[in-house]
């Protein structure tokens, strides 16, 4: 079966660069959901869509912006990027919000 | 706000053996969804299991099951017959029910699981 996927899989960026994390959803699935996990932590959600509008906002920093396109594909944008930034970003994508959420391979982010 | 606590931070059993991971959870909420995620060394996040809070029966998943207490707000992990492929730090999540708004998973901090020779 398709399973959800993200690119790039790894990714270092110097600090105040700029970032820009993929993620395809499961096919037919409607609804996008971000989240990041840092060393040793559990995953904190940051933002979620549902066909193509913004449903949901966790604790997403000012620096972050996200956007689910017509093919219901998602894009994090990450801007003046910080050493904290450096985590597993994970996107997960469900078959409209109220179903169980799959999650892809993630992305680990290191800024240097 | 929800909360999801795991108070086991770390687990092991041995191979063929039954091990119980236990979770528990905060809420006002009388309807909602919980859910064990496993997280093997390659950290992608797979899905264990699913328990939806209106229903009395317990989820279970061929060697993975659940023991939901809704009074207790308990919702602990049965794994029976562990194989060494169990070994992965595993997370208790909670989700608000249908209506809420809100679908984000809260995650517990997690019980890494070793599984002995």
């Amino acid at each position: 079966a398709a399973g959800v996927i993200q690119s790039p899989r790894h990714l270092i960026k110097e600090k105040r660069e700029t970032a820009t994390l993929k993620c395809y959803p499961i096919p037919r699935h409607d609804t996008v959901y971000w989240y990041q996990q840092g060393p040793g932590q559990d995953p904190q959600f940051l933002i979620s869509f549902y066909e193509k509008m913004q449903s949901d906002k966790g604790s997403i920093p000012d620096r972050f912006s996200a956007q689910q396109f017509s093919d219901y594909h998602s894009e994090l944008n990450m801007s003046s990027l910080e050493l904290g930034d450096s985590a597993l970003y994970f996107c997960a994508s469900s078959l409209r919000a109220l179903d169980t959420q799959y999650f892809g391979p993630g992305t680990r982010l290191t800024v240097l | 706000a929800q909360t999801v606590t795991q108070s086991q931070p770390e687990m092991s059993v041995q191979e063929a053996e039954t091990v119980t991971l236990s979770c528990t959870y905060d809420t006002s909420e009388s309807d909602y969804y919980l859910f064990w995620y496993k997280q093997p060394p390659s950290r992608q996040m797979i899905l264990v299991i699913r328990q939806e809070a209106y229903k009395q029966q317990n989820a279970t998943e061929n060697r993975f099951s659940v023991n939901f207490q809704k009074a207790a707000k308990s919702f602990s992990l049965k794994i029976s017959d562990s194989q060494l492929g169990d070994a992965a730090m595993y997370f208790c999540a909670y989700r608000r029910p249908s209506g809420a708004g809100s679908y984000q998973l809260t995650f517990g901090k997690g019980t890494k699981l070793s599984v002995i020779p």
